[in-house]
């Protein structure tokens, strides 16, 4: 199975703050990368898939990069709305997809 | 708009078949662009996928190795729906289990977009 590694596990910021969460593949997956946002008692929410590409009504301060094997989400301007739970997930091996563990947002 | 509505029991016992189901709205079970998911969240395993269906001009199922023994996803056309069931449960299959779609672009890009509500599922006697 790809592991999916995330980095930080949790992090601390303030309203305007610009974030970034990283996620390392344990081989390349090209741009076979989704990131999700997950609130308390909610499903996961798809944010950005193959890699950069920004799912439709999501806010633009989202933005997604990366190849390979290393890939960061950054937040460039946090809002309340924007403290949860991020996820990435691959999606090349398509017979066994794999998520990381999670970043946890709080607010400072 | 697509939307998943999960339906099914909260508790079930130990060495008990759990069955999910999930109804489709604003797409087909049969989409030839399209699978049919079933993952789980738990504490201590994170999010996990467990499994899909889809069809290809048949159905093709595929499940997770760790799971392979004891699932079954099925699609049912006349509903409009998917179901998990997954046998012999432990209280280490308790969690939060969710139906999601896969979504495939272009160039075989792949996300899972919507989700089901989730449903806690509890094993437990």
């Amino acid at each position: 199975d790809i592991q999916m590694t995330q980095s930080p596990s949790s992090l601390s910021a303030s309203v305007g703050d610009r974030v970034t969460i990283t996620c390392r593949a344990s081989q390349s997956i090209s741009s076979y990368l989704n990131w999700y946002q997950q609130k308390p008692g909610k499903a996961p929410n798809l944010l950005i898939y193959a890699a950069s590409s920004l799912q439709s009504g999501v806010p633009s301060r989202f933005s997604g990069s990366g190849s390979g094997t290393d890939f960061t989400l950054t937040i460039s301007s946090l809002q309340p709305e924007d403290f949860a739970t991020y996820y990435c997930q691959q999606s090349y091996s398509t017979a066994m997809y794999t998520f990381g563990q999670g970043t946890k947002l709080e607010i400072k | 708009q697509v939307q998943l509505q999960q339906s099914g029991p909260g508790l079930v016992k130990p060495s008990q078949t759990l069955s999910l189901t999930c109804a489709i709205s604003g797409d087909s079970v049969s989409s030839n662009s399209a699978a049919w998911n079933w993952i789980r969240q738990s504490p201590s395993r994170g999010l996990e996928w467990l499994g899909r269906t889809s069809y290809r001009s048949k159905w093709y199922n595929v499940y997770a190795v760790s799971v392979k023994s004891r699932i079954t996803i099925n699609a049912d056309t006349s509903k409009n729906q998917f179901s998990l069931q997954l046998n012999s449960v432990t209280p280490e299959d308790t969690a939060v289990y969710y139906c999601a779609r896969v979504y495939y672009g272009g160039n075989a890009i792949n996300w899972f977009d919507p989700w089901g509500q989730g449903t806690l599922v509890t094993v437990s006697s």
